[in-house]
């Protein structure tokens, strides 16, 4: 089964309009997060490291006040998309790193934003 | 992040091996090879990793060479469901994970 769940799966929303994106782990704890976005036919693009207890760190080119990142537990990181845009909309993907010392990472099923 | 370089597309058949190669010329002596995929309109999901001996799971097995510049992962048979993009990614230990733009796996019956 799922060890990180993503939620929703797909959300329509107006422009100017702001979501939210929750993202958890389940069974385990996540001290650290990732977020990334993907348009069609192309590749996961880092956003965002989410870290529990402290600021998320932004990879170069990302709008923190656009994208706002908390991480207030050990298993739940949320993404919230300020007043989106039709340019926002994407495909967004959480992912946490669980085991020991090689650790993998588990992937949320990723969340389809449309932005009208 | 060190980076990777991948065919950007790989065809084979139903039932037979694949071997999906890696270069990746400049990594690290700390940098682990990871392999993920990703089905269509679903997260990425892991493969496989190591970082300097050849390592066998249920789903795949990850063939390193001597000098660790490049890699190859291996399906021993072949599924129209292991039709994916491929991800071969450098990654140090705890660090963030960065793709690249992975290899198209197209099985056919």
């Amino acid at each position: 089964g799922a060890v990180v769940s993503q939620h929703p799966s797909r959300v329509i929303c107006k422009s100017g309009t702001s979501v939210k994106i929750e993202c958890r782990s389940l069974d385990f704890q996540a001290t650290t997060m990732f977020w990334y976005r993907q348009f069609p036919k192309q590749s996961l693009m880092l956003m965002a490291t989410s870290n529990e207890g402290s600021k998320a760190t932004y990879e170069q080119g990302v709008e923190k006040d656009k994208f706002l990142i908390n991480h207030a537990s050990l298993t739940l990181s949320t993404l919230t998309v300020t007043s989106a845009h039709p340019e926002d909309s994407s495909f967004y993907i959480c992912s946490a790193p669980r085991g020991g010392t090689n650790e993998k990472l588990f992937f949320g099923s990723g969340t389809q934003l449309s932005v009208l | 992040d060190a980076k990777t370089t991948q065919p950007n597309s790989m065809e084979s058949n139903e039932e037979e091996p694949v071997h999906l190669p890696c270069n990746h010329s400049t990594i690290s002596g700390t940098d682990y090879i990871h392999w993920y995929r990703q089905l269509p309109s679903q997260g990425p999901e892991y493969v496989i990793h190591g970082l300097t001996s050849n390592v066998n799971n249920r789903m795949a097995s990850l063939a390193i060479a001597e000098d660790r510049k490049s890699s190859t992962l291996i399906l021993h048979r072949a599924t129209l469901r292991d039709a994916a993009v491929y991800y071969c990614i450098l990654r140090e230990y705890g660090n963030k994970l960065v793709f690249g733009a992975g290899t198209i796996l197209r099985v056919k019956s």
